[in-house]
C-alpha cells in the first residue's frame, strides 16, 4: 500500500511558469512533510518542509500548501528556472514514529 | 555543516557474491540512520531503520540475513548485501538525522550493479 502518493509522475513547464506538484497521504498520524529535490547522480536534498499545524510555508520561490482535512499538500515552484529541473519527492512522517515515507516522485523539466 | 558520506559511490559485483557499503555522518551526531534502496523507477524502499539504543528494525521484504547492518556509533553505519542478484540492483541511500521531525541528510548513494 502506497502511503504517500504523488502526481503527476512527470511535469514539463516553461521557464517563468509556476510548477505545481501534488502529494497526498493515507496515515492521519503523519505530521511532518518534507519535500526533497534530487538531481541525477545525487542523493535527495531537503528543499522545504511543513508541519501539519500550518497550512502554508514559503521559502523564496517555493511554497507548500497543506490541507490537513483532505490529507493533501502541494509544492508550488514560482518563476520556474531550468535549474529547477529535477525529481521532487514528497515525504511524510510522524514525530512519535519518525520513519520517513517517500512518494514515488515527480520528475520536473523546465524548458528555457 | 551536516553531511553524509557514502562509499563506494558505485560498485559492480557478480551474481551470488556480496558487497559492503558504508555511511558516515559528519558534522552532527546521527541518532537514527535509515537505509533505502531507490529503484531505477525512482521509488524509495526503506530497508531498515537503526536508532541509537534500539534494535535495528527491518521493513517487510528485507531481512537481517540478507542485509546485515552494523551501526557501532553515532557517526558510522555499514550495510552488506549478501548473495546479490539482479533484483538487488539500485541506488542504496543512507539517510541520517538527529531527533524527530527534522531534516534527513542523505548521502549520494552507492549504486549497485549486479552482473
Amino acid at each position: 500500500q502506497q502511503q504517500v502518493r504523488q502526481s503527476p509522475q512527470s511535469l514539463t513547464v516553461w521557464e517563468g511558469e509556476t510548477a505545481i506538484l501534488n502529494c497526498s497521504y493515507e496515515n492521519s498520524a503523519f505530521d511532518y512533510f518534507p519535500w526533497y529535490q534530487q538531481f541525477p547522480g545525487e542523493g535527495p536534498a531537503l528543499l522545504i518542509s511543513i508541519l501539519s499545524v500550518s497550512d502554508k510555508k514559503e521559502d523564496g520561490r517555493f511554497t507548500i500548501f497543506f490541507n490537513k482535512r483532505e490529507k493533501k499538500l502541494s509544492l508550488h515552484i514560482a518563476d520556474s528556472q531550468p535549474g529547477d529541473s529535477a525529481t521532487y519527492f514528497c515525504a511524510a512522517t510522524s514525530g512519535g514514529n519518525y520513519k520517513p515515507t517517500f512518494g514515488k516522485g515527480t520528475s520536473l523539466v523546465v524548458h528555457p | 555543516g551536516a553531511l553524509v558520506y557514502q562509499y563506494p559511490r558505485r560498485t559492480i559485483c557478480k551474481s551470488g557474491t556480496s558487497m559492503r557499503m558504508e555511511c558516515q555522518a559528519v558534522g552532527f551526531q546521527a541518532t537514527s540512520v535509515a537505509w533505502y534502496r531507490q529503484s531505477p523507477q525512482k521509488t524509495f524502499e526503506l530497508i531498515a531503520l537503526s536508532t541509537v539504543n534500539s534494535a535495528i528494525k527491518y521493513e517487510q521484504n528485507f531481512t537481517q540475513e540478507k542485509f546485515p547492518i552494523s551501526h557501532p556509533n553515532l557517526s558510522f553505519s555499514s550495510m552488506t548485501v549478501l548473495n546479490a542478484y539482479l533484483e538487488d540492483r539500485g541506488l542504496y541511500l543512507c539517510g541520517a538525522w538527529t531527533g524527530s521531525n527534522t531534516e534527513v541528510f542523505f548521502g549520494k548513494g552507492t549504486r549497485l550493479t549486479v552482473v
